[in-house]
């Protein structure tokens, strides 16, 4: 149980293209989904924290505007990447936790490794 | 600003000996802690909670937590091979929003 999955697992776009990467939580109900992103060699970075059917809370320094979160159901969240640049090359990673009282838990997803050219 | 430190390591055992992994956090309202393994071009996989002061034990691993010192290891017994990985030491908060703050991970190298 507490599968999460990602698509696509990598993607290479030019830049000012705009990439969506979805998020599902496979064997549970997710009330809270969060993504990150993680740079080479770093710890993972919190850019937002996402509720079904609420606006999203980004994390400070991260442009709303630029990563659009959409939460339109208890099993799926997605990310947009707007008009992407080099330096949004990187490996988003989205979690969920289980919406079941007194899971504390949060199962990552396999990541997506964006490459902006 | 919430922190969690840990060694950035790296951090060599040989194989079959205890490897023990070590993380601090500034924050004296954190909740729940938590060890997660990530190997290379991979997503982090959880390992193990702890909430309560004391030891807790899952197999080969033992994380172990002290809230005076704000302190939380985790020691891998006969550690092999296959444990070579980055161990990121994650921290939640009180509240209900369950963001954890993560620190930057040791890098754990296990050698035949």
């Amino acid at each position: 149980g507490a599968v999460v999955s990602q698509h696509p697992s990598w993607v290479i776009c030019k830049s000012g293209t705009s990439v969506k990467i979805e998020c599902r939580s496979l064997d549970f109900q997710a009330t809270t989904m969060f993504w990150y992103r993680q740079f080479p060699k770093q710890s993972l970075m919190l850019m937002a924290t996402s509720n079904e059917g609420s606006k999203a809370t980004y994390e400070q320094g991260v442009e709303k505007d630029k990563f659009l979160i959409n939460h339109a159901s208890l099993t799926l969240s997605t990310l947009t990447v707007t008009s992407a640049h080099p330096e949004d090359s990187s490996f988003y990673i989205c979690s969920a936790r289980d919406r079941r009282i007194g899971y504390n838990e949060q199962f990552f997803g396999p990541g997506t490794r964006l490459t902006v050219l | 600003q919430k922190e969690v430190e840990q060694n950035s390591g790296p951090l060599s055992v040989p194989e079959g000996a205890i490897a023990s992994l070590n993380c601090t956090y500034s924050d004296r309202g954190s909740q729940s802690f938590f060890w997660y393994r990530q190997y290379s071009g991979k997503s982090p996989e959880l390992i193990m909670f702890i909430y309560s002061n004391g030891d807790k034990e899952d197999g080969r691993f033992t994380a172990q937590l002290n809230k005076a010192s704000q302190y939380v290891s985790l020691l891998i017994r006969d550690s092999q091979p296959s444990d070579s990985a980055t161990y990121l030491c994650a921290v939640r908060q009180g509240g209900s929003n369950y963001k954890l703050t993560f620190g930057k991970g040791t890098l754990l190298t296990v050698n035949p």
